[in-house]
């Protein structure tokens, strides 16, 4: 079983729908979480960071952990062409810096 | 307010030969990783470093690859004899001291390396 799974399979919405990504992870010594944005050929970018389980909200992003099932979400509402990208989730566990990524979510979304 | 820094953005090797990424981190971090993304897959860790240290390298080939940072200059990620397989996108990521719940790691836009 793969520490972090992230279903890879494209995403194509309507430009204003909302965007629901996921990821689950299995090991239980994970507490930080992250998204990252990833365009066609660039590096990752930094989206969201949460260490504790919840909702987190950002503008138009909302960050969701689930730290007893294992379950990480991120939402965009009124999604827009300039979102369309590879959307990455990552996670660490305490006092360990190497983060450990899902493979990535294709979003595209329509105008 | 420079970001990490890596270059060359495009490298190509024929096999064999040595391939010599190089990362810059954002100025006032003192801790370097290197991950790879191969085509179709996620980035995968490859290795930690502060300056001078190695303090982890669990995700490194065991042969071939190395890294160093050393107290002056960028981070350089080595790769010796490239093979077809080593082809991939090479991420160089740095932050400040030991992640606290706060601090992350800011990536830079990668090496591509095609090796023919």
């Amino acid at each position: 079983q793969k520490e972090v799974e992230q279903d890879p399979g494209p995403l194509s919405v309507p430009e204003g729908a909302i965007v629901s990504l996921n990821c689950t992870y299995s090991n239980s010594a994970f507490q930080y979480f992250m998204w990252y944005r990833q365009y066609s050929r660039k590096g990752p970018e930094l989206l969201m960071y949460t260490y504790s389980s919840g909702n987190k909200e950002d503008g138009r992003f909302t960050a969701q952990v689930d730290k007893s099932s294992k379950y990480i979400s991120l939402f965009i509402r009124d999604s827009q062409p300039s979102d369309s990208a590879t959307y990455l989730c990552a996670m660490r566990g305490r006092g360990n810096n190497r983060l450990a990524f899902g493979k990535g979510n294709q979003v595209v979304v329509i105008p | 307010n420079a970001g990490v820094m890596q270059n060359p953005r495009h490298l190509v090797r024929r096999r064999g030969q040595e391939a010599r990424l190089r990362c810059s981190p954002v100025k006032g971090h003192s801790h370097v990783y290197w991950y790879r993304q191969l085509p179709e897959e996620g980035l995968k860790f490859m290795v930690y470093l502060q300056k001078e240290n190695i303090i982890d390298e669990s995700g490194m080939p065991k042969e071939r690859f190395s890294a160093e940072f050393p107290k002056e200059g960028p981070s350089i990620l080595r790769i010796q004899q490239v093979v077809r397989g080593d082809s991939a996108a090479y991420f160089c990521a740095s932050s400040h001291a030991q992640l606290s719940n706060t601090d992350t790691q800011y990536f830079g836009p990668g090496t591509r390396l095609t090796v023919l």
